[in-house]
């Protein structure tokens, strides 16, 4: 079946460094993938998505690119800031899946971001 | 702006006693769902409706029953509950059912079965 694998956290980093969360899946399809974002305390947010091969999403400063020939989308920030602390989920969708679109997560990282 | 409201936030819970998780959303979106979060393994489907009047299963459907009571509420019930459901439960919402939708999720239900 689907899988989404991500690289263990916790990653802590120091504000203004370079972030990147690797993130490779399992797909038998051509699926949709997506980054939410879940602060302390609170539900999942969308943060970027890509639908296709060699879409790139970006928001907020953060961005990923959907690569097919490596079956990664890894997430990018050039500078993070102390109010990006967060746990990083990574999820694809599979558009074979039927009805509903049923996502399958990854474990998802923690990014800790200090001064 | 209420969005996907989830009640109640915390519950303690015996082994072996029911209860119901209530989600409400109040954007007209057509699918809802219910997921289960637990350190080490990110969300898991439990439950999800496409449209008013369906349900089916998702990944971890054993020991839950749902009811999608009209287009804004979609109610998660444990029967018997065990402490292999301790968990943090998240009700979500989307307009259409395709793969790219953008889901909407709620704050989350923290629940322990002792």
């Amino acid at each position: 079946g689907d899988s989404v694998t991500q690289m263990e956290g916790p990653v802590t980093l120091s504000e203004e460094a370079f972030l990147t969360i690797n993130c490779t899946y399992t797909a038998t399809g051509y699926p949709s993938l997506f980054w939410y974002v879940q602060y302390p305390g609170e539900g999942l947010q969308l943060l970027l998505k890509a639908t296709k091969a060699d879409d790139k999403g970006s928001n907020k400063g953060f961005e990923a690119t959907y690569r097919k020939e490596t079956t990664s989308f890894h997430l990018e920030k050039g500078s993070v800031q102390v109010s990006d602390s967060a746990v990083y989920f990574c999820a694809l969708s599979d558009p074979r899946s039927g009805t509903a679109s049923k996502l399958t997560f990854g474990t998802g990282t923690r990014l800790q971001v200090t001064l | 702006n209420a969005g996907v409201t989830q009640t109640p936030k915390f519950q303690v819970l015996k082994t072996g006693q029911s209860m119901t998780l209530q989600c409400a959303q109040d954007m007209n979106h057509n699918s809802m769902y219910w997921y289960r979060q637990d350190p080490g393994m990110g969300l898991r489907l439990i439950y999800y409706s496409a449209s008013e009047g369906t349900t089916d299963k998702g990944e971890v459907p054993n020991g839950y029953n749902v009811s999608r009571l009209n287009k804004r509420e979609f109610s998660l019930r444990l029967e018997s509950a065990a402490p292999s459901q301790t968990s943090v439960y998240f009700c979500a919402s989307s307009e259409g059912s395709g793969a790219a939708e953008k889901l909407f999720f709620g704050s989350g239900t923290q629940l322990s079965v002792l």
